[in-house]
């Protein structure tokens, strides 16, 4: 497809891990990204991870790439009520814009 | 360092009015990306202009859209002629060389822009 597509929601509880899943469309993007949104504020870079990787760890967060399927994945250890936000994928296609999937809203109870 | 400054934070546009969106990059960057994201839609990019230039303009709308960087003040997005489906959140990124690449294009707060 020319999509990037993630699941629309997921929920957790304060503690647990986090998966958050996204599939890609382009095996030649070279950056993938996750970025967080919180309610009314813009986006801001998690983490991104290059195309010859397949995990990176940055403190509570692990990203997971799998080229072969075009699937990232982004997730939180130990989530709190402050990562509750919307969080995109996107691919980095030809070098110039972000493709962005329609966002992963995670909703975190305590 | 201040980060990517957009203005208005939000605007109220009547149908047929134009609306004139501010960006203005971070220090030193000279790329601009200018995204919109629909309501619960992710963000979709629009025109990608380098001081003075547009170098990619390919997810605009050909009509009533227009986008400028002139070599000194902000980049501004315009919108001729609003209407209700111009409704959406305008977000502008910059990076101070092409792509996104490794380096963050560090993104601005949005401009929310209603159409009534």
């Amino acid at each position: 497809g020319e999509d990037v597509e993630q699941s629309l929601f997921l929920s957790v509880r304060e503690g647990d891990s986090s998966v958050i899943n996204c599939t890609y469309t382009d095996s030649s993007s070279t950056y993938l990204y996750w970025y967080k949104q919180e309610p009314g504020a813009g986006l801001q870079l998690l983490t991104y991870i290059f195309s010859n990787m397949d995990m990176k760890q940055d403190q509570r967060l692990t990203v997971l790439l799998n080229k072969k399927d075009k699937h990232l994945s982004l997730r939180i250890a130990d989530t709190q009520t402050g990562d509750s936000a919307i969080y995109f994928c996107a691919e980095n296609q030809a070098g110039t814009a972000l493709i962005f999937g329609k966002g992963t809203t995670l909703s975190v109870s305590s | 360092n201040a980060g990517v400054m957009q203005n208005p934070r939000h605007l109220v546009r009547r149908r047929g009015q134009e609306a004139r969106l501010r960006c203005s990059p971070m220090k030193g960057h000279s790329h601009v990306y200018w995204y919109r994201q629909l309501p619960e839609e992710g963000l979709k990019f629009m025109v990608y202009l380098q001081k003075e230039n547009i170098i990619d303009e390919s997810g605009m709308p050909k009509e009533r859209f227009s986008a400028e960087f002139p070599k000194e003040g902000p980049s501004i997005l315009r919108i001729q002629q609003v209407v209700r489906g111009d409704s959406a959140a305008y977000f502008c990124a910059s990076s101070p060389r092409q792509g996104h690449g490794d380096t963050e294009a560090f993104f601005g707060q949005g401009t929310r822009l209603t159409v009534v």
